[in-house]
């Protein structure tokens, strides 16, 4: 079945220095990938995402890109701030699987100040 | 706007109790899903509802079942629980059409001694 490989599992940057985390998945037909934040005691909550016909997304200091060829999307965060420091989660989906989201392992950021 | 409510926040149960979990949601969404998260291994779905009346499987559903009788209602029941299932529960909610935003409630801390 489908499946989605998160690296690091943890990710330590300065504060003010960029992070990147990537995912890859193995189901060709996967057409949506978002990333989660979750914060302390808190449901994940969706930050960004990019569908299939898009190759880059950004959101301020949020970007993600997308390689369909490779099956690999990134999230890139600049200019780090230490509300930045959480657990981040990709994941992928599908049309036609009731839309199931399989979700990668997590990373927890950490900002050091 | 309360979004999606998870009933309780913290259990304890003692190994072979019966108890269950309630996930609210306010949006109107047609699927609902319950997760689990454990250390290391991100979200694992248990089970998932496409709409008022249906439930289906998920990645690990042995040893939960579940009922979603009123559309803005998905419960989660443990019938004899054990060690195996302490573990942070969430519930989560999407509207249907496309790939949307997945909404998630607060979590469920349960621990079964």
């Amino acid at each position: 079945g489908e499946n989605v490989e998160q690296h690091p599992s943890t990710l330590s940057v300065q504060e003010g220095d960029s992070a990147v985390i990537k995912c890859t998945y193995s189901d060709s037909a996967s057409n949506y990938f978002p990333w989660y934040k979750q914060e302390l005691g808190k449901g994940p909550q969706l930050i960004i995402d990019i569908r299939s016909n898009v190759g880059e997304k950004k959101d301020q200091r949020i970007a993600v890109t997308l390689n369909k060829t490779a099956k690999h999307f990134s999230l890139h965060i600049t200019e780090t701030q230490p509300e930045d420091s959480a657990v981040y989660f990709c994941a992928a989906s599908r049309t036609y699987s009731n839309y199931q989201l399989i979700w990668g392992a997590g990373t927890k950021l950490i900002i050091k100040p | 706007n309360a979004g999606v409510t998870q009933t309780p926040k913290f259990r304890v149960l003692k190994t072979g109790q019966s108890m269950t979990l309630l996930c609210a949601q306010d949006m109107n969404h047609e699927y609902m899903y319950w997760y689990r998260q454990d250390p290391g291994m991100g979200l694992r779905l248990i089970h998932y509802s496409v709409g008022e009346g249906t439930t289906a499987k998920g990645e690990v559903p042995d040893g939960y079942n579940v009922s979603r009788l009123k559309k803005q209602n998905f419960l989660l029941g443990l019938e004899s629980a054990a060690p195996s299932q302490t573990s942070v529960y969430f519930c989560a909610s999407r509207q249907t059409t496309q790939n949307t935003e997945a909404f998630f409630g607060q979590g469920t801390r349960l621990t079964v001694v």
